[in-house]
């Protein structure tokens, strides 16, 4: 298995309700990211685990609230979101430090 | 990390090699450059990175000029499926993982019939 994978692919929520996504690798890879990407923007880092715990939190607000239960498990619950949080939400694993593999990501719509 | 500059915009016609520009003229010694593309509606691809000499793979070759300032991704004979966004990377290599990638506005190349 040489992906990553992300569910749902896409998701639209109200500003009050609660959703999860999900992403899964089997890879053997200890780092797992998650980007936020909009429209014709470059992707922006979120959040970094390696090996289970968060090392890098890009100053994201806490309404976005990451979660690695195992190595290959990464989780992003959403909660009160904005209209403007709207975007394709891309999960990445990486082996090694300089080659990340990105999943196909979740495109999120919040109304 | 060292910023780069691109073109917004190339066009090559198909079976033609793509050549993409990369200016890093502030990079330092201990920085690489990486490459990485996205095409449509999907995640950014790996294609390659190098420090100071040309590298070469399945997927695409890169030269770095002897003084580093600069860069340029070849994809030898481009096809419709090369149509992507494609960004250049500078940055330190660090051994140890939770470590980020900046991405630039990078180049979108489009491959004509």
């Amino acid at each position: 298995d040489t992906e990553v994978t992300q569910t749902p692919k896409h998701l639209v929520m109200g500003m009050t309700n609660k959703k999860s996504l999900k992403c899964e690798q089997h890879m053997g890879h200890r780092a797992m990211y998650w980007y936020k990407q909009k429209a014709k923007k470059p992707p922006e880092l979120m959040f970094v685990y390696s090996y289970e715990k968060l090392s890098i939190n890009e100053s994201v607000p806490s309404r976005f609230s990451p979660e690695c239960p195992n190595s290959s498990l990464l989780n992003l619950h959403l909660h009160a979101l904005q209209p403007e949080d709207s975007a394709l939400y891309l999960c990445a694993s990486s082996l090694r430090p300089d080659e990340q593999f990105f999943g196909p990501g979740t495109r999120l719509t919040v109304l | 990390d060292a910023k780069t500059t691109q073109p917004p915009s190339m066009d090559c016609a198909e079976g033609r090699a793509a050549n993409l520009p990369c200016n890093h003229s502030t990079i330092s010694g201990n920085e690489y450059v990486y490459w990485y593309r996205q095409i449509h509606s999907q995640g950014p691809q790996y294609i390659i990175h190098g420090l100071k000499n040309n590298e070469t793979n399945e997927m695409a070759s890169l030269i770095i000029t002897e003084d580093r300032k600069s860069s340029t991704l070849i994809l030898p004979h481009a096809t419709l499926r090369d149509t992507a966004v494609y960004y250049c990377i500078v940055r330190t290599f660090r051994d140890n993982y939770g470590q980020n990638f900046v991405f630039g506005p990078g180049t979108r190349l489009s491959v004509l019939p």
